[in-house]
């Protein structure tokens, strides 16, 4: 079974510092990952995903995640926070047949101006 | 091009009574899937449909819930006689079919039920 683990359920950073947010999956196959963020009140929209290929994703909004097979990890950072980043991030892995999405807990990202 | 349209976006209900959610996925997309997000938690898979057919209903819960997606019209979530804990957030997702080995789906608005 897959799962993920995002570590830090609220993070605060300060408008203009790096944006750090955690998540460790366990997968018994090689994983595909996606980053989603969720504003209030709204759906989830894709950030960016890693299938394979180069290890360091680039996503929209100036994010990007890096893929560490030893770590099992795939943190999302961005290296200077905006207020209009504050929203809920949740990092998830996809099954083998490619249908069914596992999410971890979600981080609340807030800024401080 | 619209987006998954869900609605309605939020819905009340009391305890007995019955929820019907609808989704209409992306034009398109054939695929459909339903998640649910309780109070404070990630979101939790309940199905997965293609046209008239459920493809994987690992995450329903046994009873009271049921999905559909017919030929024609929308998915429907159908919660029977719901109670307080079936308060949640739930989010339609669409996919299209794609020769890669995972579907990317694209997520509604979701809607809000909140049973009294």
């Amino acid at each position: 079974a897959q799962s993920v683990t995002q570590l830090g359920s609220h993070v605060s950073v300060s408008e203009g510092a790096l944006v750090l947010l955690r998540c460790n999956y366990s997968s018994s196959v090689p994983p595909y990952l996606f980053w989603y963020v969720q504003y209030p009140n709204q759906g989830l929209q894709l950030l960016l995903k890693y299938t394979t290929g180069a290890t360091l994703v680039k996503g929209i909004n100036g994010f990007e995640a890096e893929f560490k097979k030893s770590e099992t990890s795939f943190h999302l950072t961005k290296p200077s926070a905006h207020m209009s980043d504050a929203a809920e991030y949740f990092c998830a892995v996809i099954n083998n047949a490619g249908n069914m999405l596992t999410f971890g807990g979600g981080t609340r990202l807030m800024v401080k101006p | 091009n619209a987006g998954v349209m869900q609605n309605p976006r939020h819905l009340v209900r009391r305890r007995g009574q019955e929820a019907r959610l609808r989704c209409s996925p992306m034009k398109g997309h054939s695929h459909v899937y339903w998640y649910r997000q309780l109070p404070e938690e990630g979101l939790k898979f309940m199905v997965y449909l293609q046209k008239e057919n459920i493809i994987d209903e690992s995450g329903m819960p046994k009873e009271r819930f049921s999905a559909e997606f017919p030929k024609e019209g929308p998915s429907i979530l159908r919660i029977q006689q719901v109670v307080r804990g079936d308060s949640a957030a739930y989010f339609c997702a669409s996919s299209p079919t794609s020769g890669f080995s995972y579907n990317e789906q694209f997520f509604g608005p979701g809607t809000r039920l909140t049973v009294l």
